[in-house]
């Protein structure tokens, strides 16, 4: 069975400080990554995504991930973050194997102190 | 183009009722996911169906919860006699049968049991 972990349940960050959201999968094949994005009392968002191609993936609101094979790691970056990043951030991995199915991580709370 | 469509968006129920979730995809697609969100905890997944077929159940409990997804109308979360713990957002994705890697996410159905 596949696993998402995300490391981190909680980070506090001050604003326009950089962060970094760790997110671990399993897998012995290739797999197709995700970071979602979650508001508070709202759905999930996509992030960014990595099926193939270059491993530095550049999502919206300027956040940017780094697939690595080798760690089996896909962890999420911003350089600077603001008030609004303050939410809930979720990792996913949907191996092609499978189908379409899709493995979430518990989330990393992101909040960002003024 | 509207987005995955849940309904209702709150709903109260007092322990014994049954609850009916509802769950309208995206246009064009045709799978379905269901997610479980309880306080401080990740996304937890329940089922996976395509019109007509349950692909994938393995997160559902197995008494009082049943899911569907007929071939016309919304897919249906349905959870009999419910009970406290049964509180909780339950989210619903969707996604189209091609491996183009997203799912897109309703707001979500806050189930409150009394």
């Amino acid at each position: 069975a596949q696993s998402v972990t995300q490391l981190d349940s909680q980070v506090p960050v001050f604003e326009e400080a950089p962060v970094e959201l760790r997110c671990n999968y399993s897998s012995s094949v290739s797999v197709y990554l995700f970071w979602y994005v979650q508001y508070p009392n709202q759905g999930l968002q996509l992030l960014l995504k990595y099926l193939s191609g270059s491993t530095l993936v550049k999502g919206i609101n300027g956040f940017e991930a780094e697939f690595n094979k080798s760690q089996t790691s896909f962890h999420l970056r911003k350089p600077s973050v603001h008030i609004s990043d303050t939410a809930e951030y979720f990792c996913a991995v949907s191996p092609p194997s499978t189908g379409n199915q899709f493995y979430f991580g518990t989330g990393t709370s992101l909040t960002v102190i003024p | 183009n509207a987005g995955v469509m849940q309904n209702p968006r709150h709903l109260v129920r007092r322990r014994g009722q049954e609850a009916r979730l509802r769950c309208s995809p995206m246009k064009g697609h045709s799978h379905v996911y269901w997610y479980r969100q309880l306080p401080e905890e990740g996304l937890k997944f329940m089922v996976y169906l395509q019109k007509e077929n349950i692909i994938d159940e393995s997160g559902m409990p197995k008494e009082r919860f049943s899911a569907e997804f007929p071939k016309e109308g919304p897919s249906i979360l349905r959870i009999q006699q419910v009970v406290r713990g049964d509180s909780a957002a339950y989210f619903c994705a969707s996604a189209t049968s091609g491996r183009t890697g997203e799912l897109f996410f309703g707001e979500g159905s806050r189930l409150t049991v009394l």
